[in-house]
């Protein structure tokens, strides 16, 4: 096991609702990342989070915005949800913010389904 | 033309086969590489990161050639427990520096 917790695991919203997702990274580790994954495909960087600040960002519109917390956990919150916003969001925990490595350790992420 | 680009899969294969994945990268200045597996419905797990010299880990083996821009990963004697998708994944340094993950190949091995 990583140690990422993401919760919750599985949940259904209809379209224009908001979702907040969680994430507690792994102990020892100050970045955290979110990703989304359509079925099918690869995951897509969302952005990412390390001391607390964003320091970086895919392509993705700012209803997509997040936080992070002292202890280094994190939140995903999406607005205005629409279909397309169906799709697993992996949180990816790490250490050191945009020197990371690239090694990343990941939640079993939320499986999010909008009607 | 896609920053990284996999195989298009799937590959189905019996037990104790070789299997070999390619993955093509489009940035010249990228910096790392590495190879994620992840399992139906479950999160990526990193299973190796890709050295210039070439790297060995049991069965698993992982090439980068950065003249010809791709990255390779072999798989001898294929169990049935190989079974999952394989991402590619590239970091690129700089100011835009981030992880550009491959659509992933799907390997089935049969008994």
């Amino acid at each position: 096991e990583t140690g990422v917790t993401q919760s919750p695991t599985h949940l259904i919203k209809t379209r224009g609702q908001q979702v907040t997702l969680r994430c507690s990274s792994q102990s020892g580790h100050n970045t955290v990342s979110w990703y989304q994954q359509a079925l099918g495909q690869g995951p897509q960087f969302i952005f990412q989070y390390y001391r607390e600040e964003e320091n970086g960002r895919g392509n993705f519109p700012p209803r997509f915005s997040g936080l992070q917390f002292p202890n280094y956990s994190s939140e995903l919150n999406v607005n205005a949800l629409e279909l397309d916003d169906s799709a697993l969001y992996l949180c990816a925990s790490s250490f050191g913010g945009r020197a990371n490595t690239g090694e990343l350790f990941f939640g079993e992420g939320s499986r999010l389904t909008v009607l | 033309r896609k920053e990284v680009e996999q195989d298009p899969g799937p590959f189905n294969v019996p037990e104790g086969a070789t299997v070999a994945f390619n993955c093509t990268y489009s940035n010249s200045a990228s910096q790392s590489f590495f190879w994620y597996r992840q399992d139906c419905r479950k999160e990526p797990k990193l299973l190796m990161s890709v050295y210039s010299s070439g790297n060995e880990d049991g069965r698993f083996t992982a090439q980068l050639n950065r003249a010809s821009q791709y990255i390779s990963l072999l798989i001898r004697d294929s169990k049935l427990s190989d079974s999952a998708t394989y991402l590619c994944v590239v970091l690129n340094a700089g100011n835009n520096r981030k992880l550009i993950w491959g659509l992933g190949t799907s390997l089935a091995v049969n008994p």
